[in-house]
């Protein structure tokens, strides 16, 4: 089973430009995440897909940071314009739900971006 | 809000050693999972535990529901098992990590 695919894998930018990152969930899973790593701290969740609609955004720091889920499938996160403190890892997961109500995520390798 | 905390939040180990990383949570929980992230960003889902105990090779990861806390076992550690070590709990449709604990395992 192919697993979660992310790119690009580093990105590194001057502050104040626009980035994109991408992500493929494992087929089938509805839920997407995305989370934002800074060094040193646990990931922070941004955003939350299910399926094409968004569950939780409420972290998202929507003046500068978007992320679009069109089919349900694939999913971009965007940052325009970019500042120095968004230099992170930022990580994708996607999830299935166990009957019992439970979940497992699975995580991309990540993309690190670093702003200049 | 769920607030997870993990402790330490630094190891270091001899290789060989017995390790044990704890996580505390503050709300009710269907699952936790113990995660592991290598340098280089990968994160490795290690377990997901609901109750009890569970064991992978040299891995062992428990759970006590009724005092929110949950540790994770390296029994006779390795260089290659230097990495951050993650909590996470799902709760409701949430789902909070701790901060890490970074493991340093010396041959």
């Amino acid at each position: 089973e192919a697993g979660v695919a992310q790119s690009p894998r580093y990105k590194i930018i001057e502050k104040r430009q626009s980035v994109a990152f991408w992500c493929n969930p494992i087929s089938g899973h509805a839920t997407l995440y995305w989370y934002q790593q800074i060094l040193g701290q646990g990931p922070k969740l941004l955003i939350q897909f299910q399926n094409n609609g968004v569950v939780d955004d409420s972290q998202l720091p929507k003046d500068r940071f978007s992320a679009e889920r069109l089919k349900g499938v694939d999913s971009t996160l965007k940052i325009q314009p970019a500042k120095l403190e968004d230099s992170a890892v930022y990580l994708c997961a996607s999830s299935f739900q166990t009957r019992r109500g439970q979940e497992t995520q699975y995580f991309g390798p990540g993309t690190r971006l670093l702003v200049l | 809000k769920n607030e997870v905390e993990q402790s330490p939040q630094n190891l270091t180990a001899q290789e060989g050693e017995f390790i044990t990383i704890n996580c505390s949570y503050s709300v009710g929980i269907s699952a936790l999972h113990w995660l592991q992230q290598h340098p280089g960003g990968g994160i490795v889902s290690l377990f997901m535990l609901s109750s009890g105990k569970k064991k992978h090779g040299r891995l062992i990861a428990t759970i006590n529901i009724q005092e929110k806390h949950s540790s994770l076992h390296i029994t006779a550690s390795h260089p290659r098992d230097s990495a951050v070590y993650i909590c996470a709990v799902n709760y409701g449709q949430n789902f909070v990590f701790g901060p890490g604990t970074r493991l340093s395992v010396l041959p």
